[in-house]
């Protein structure tokens, strides 16, 4: 089965300062991930998702963006925090065999970021 | 656009009551419906899936196309049933998981 690692768990930076957020994968190759924001009273919006390599899908505009530099890591990065980007993120990546829609996700603890 | 729509945002019931979870979707296609369940402290996880019709944890949901709507079901509720529960829709080959706001179901003893 699939597992998929994030960190850190709790992160609290100054606005205006740098993100990083990492998720990595393991239990498969060449997986669809996604990295989810989770805000209270919204539930969990896409924020991006990755079929590959180099290949991100953007959902929404905002003040991050994501990478995909190996098969099994995607990273979620901002130059510049904003007060709004505090929430929590998650990453996810396929249930099964590879196969993400008919088989559900498999989510990471996730990353609670607060911007002060 | 793709829309899920979970109406309460809290749901209380008594220990052994029915309890029924509301999801109503907007697809123009034929969805992949699934619920997902995430307790204190623990990861979000997958309840249940429509295609496979299975009841897990005495939960069932049945998708029913006329109302879109995917409401999850049990009919005698545990304490440790007490959860923030997800509905999620996967439309037809977009390889990506649209949410409702959730629910957080609490079981009074």
């Amino acid at each position: 089965s699939q597992t998929i690692h994030q960190w850190p768990a709790t992160l609290v930076q100054p606005v205006g300062s740098p993100l990083s957020l990492e998720c990595t994968v393991e239990g498969t190759s060449n997986p669809n991930l996604y990295w989810y924001r989770q805000a209270a009273g919204r539930g969990l919006q896409l924020l991006f998702y990755s079929v590959g390599i180099g290949q991100i899908s953007s959902e929404v505009p905002q003040n991050l963006s994501a990478s995909r530099p190996q098969d099994r890591q995607f990273i979620l990065s901002s130059k510049k925090l904003l007060l709004s980007d505090s929430g929590f993120y998650l990453c996810a990546g396929p249930a099964k065999d590879g196969l993400g829609d008919g088989y559900g996700y498999t989510f990471g603890s996730g990353t609670r970021l607060t911007v002060v | 656009a793709q829309r899920v729509t979970q109406p309460e945002k809290l749901l209380s019931v008594f220990k052994g009551a029915p309890v029924e979870l509301k999801c109503n979707y907007s697809y123009s296609g034929s969805p992949e419906l699934f619920w997902y369940v995430q307790y204190s402290r623990q990861r979000l996880q997958l309840l249940l899936r429509h295609i496979s019709r299975e009841s897990i944890k005495g939960f069932t949901a049945d998708l029913n196309k006329g109302e879109t709507s995917f409401h999850l079901k049990k009919p005698f509720a545990q304490e440790e049933d007490s959860a923030m529960y997800y509905c999620a829709l996967s439309p037809l080959g977009a390889q990506k998981l649209v949410f409702g706001q959730g629910t957080r179901l609490t079981i009074n003893p």
